[in-house]
């Protein structure tokens, strides 16, 4: 079945760095990764997606890679600010009604 | 509107109790989820519903019930959980159920279930 591994599982930045998440999964059936970010005690909310016909997205401070043919996709967020301290799911749709999650990565920005 | 709205945010249960979430989308949206979400862990799929029909059911027991009363409406029928299940459950939907639709999350209901 679909596997997503996502890496690292707790991640602690200077404010001001660069934070990047990884995601490889196994099944190259997929065409879509969004990325989600949940803070404590909210809803997951949509940060940046891709489709596979796109090897970058850039929306501000946040990008996204795929490498389809390595199948993993990235999450680089640069010029960090506390607001970004949440919990980050990756996820992929492999071809079906299911969204496949990561297991998530604990972003910490140290002020 | 561009939200995914969910009753009640908390809800206390006892075992013995029948309770029901709702959840509703006024986006249009022909496709919508149930998940549950425990503490430090990923949303986990339990239903999918597309065009008010139920398509997935990923093994959840029978405990938990689904409904779609209409194309803005779904409900999550509870009845004699355990307390394992206390958990956030949440809502989500997309504008069909195709590989490419980005799905939107409710803020959830924060179950617990004593």
């Amino acid at each position: 079945g679909e596997n997503v591994e996502q890496h690292p599982s707790t991640l602690s930045v200077q404010e001001g760095d660069s934070a990047v998440i990884k995601c490889t999964y196994s099944d190259s059936a997929s065409n879509y990764f969004p990325w989600y970010k949940q803070e404590l005690g909210k809803r997951p909310q949509l940060i940046i997606d891709i489709r596979s016909n796109v090897g970058e997205k850039k929306d501000q401070r946040i990008a996204v890679t795929l490498n389809k043919t390595a199948k993993h996709f990235s999450l680089h967020i640069t010029e960090t600010q506390p607001e970004d301290s949440a919990v980050y799911f990756c996820a992929g749709n492999f071809g079906n009604e299911k969204l496949t999650f990561g297991t998530g990565t604990r972003l910490t920005i140290i002020p | 509107d561009t939200e995914v709205t969910q009753t009640p945010k908390h809800l206390v249960m006892g075992m013995t109790n029948k309770k029901s979430l709702k959840c509703e989308q006024h986006m249009g949206h022909r496709a919508m989820y149930w998940y549950k979400q425990k503490a430090k862990k990923p949303p986990e799929l339990m239903f999918v519903y597309s065009y008010e029909k139920l398509s997935i059911n990923e093994s959840v027991p029978s405990r938990f019930s689904p409904e779609c009363p209409n194309s803005s409406l779904l409900n999550l029928h509870l009845h004699a959980l355990q307390p394992e299940d206390s958990a956030l459950y949440l809502c989500a939907s997309s504008q069909e159920t195709s590989a490419q639709e980005t799905q939107y999350f409710g803020p959830g209901t924060r179950l617990l279930v004593l």
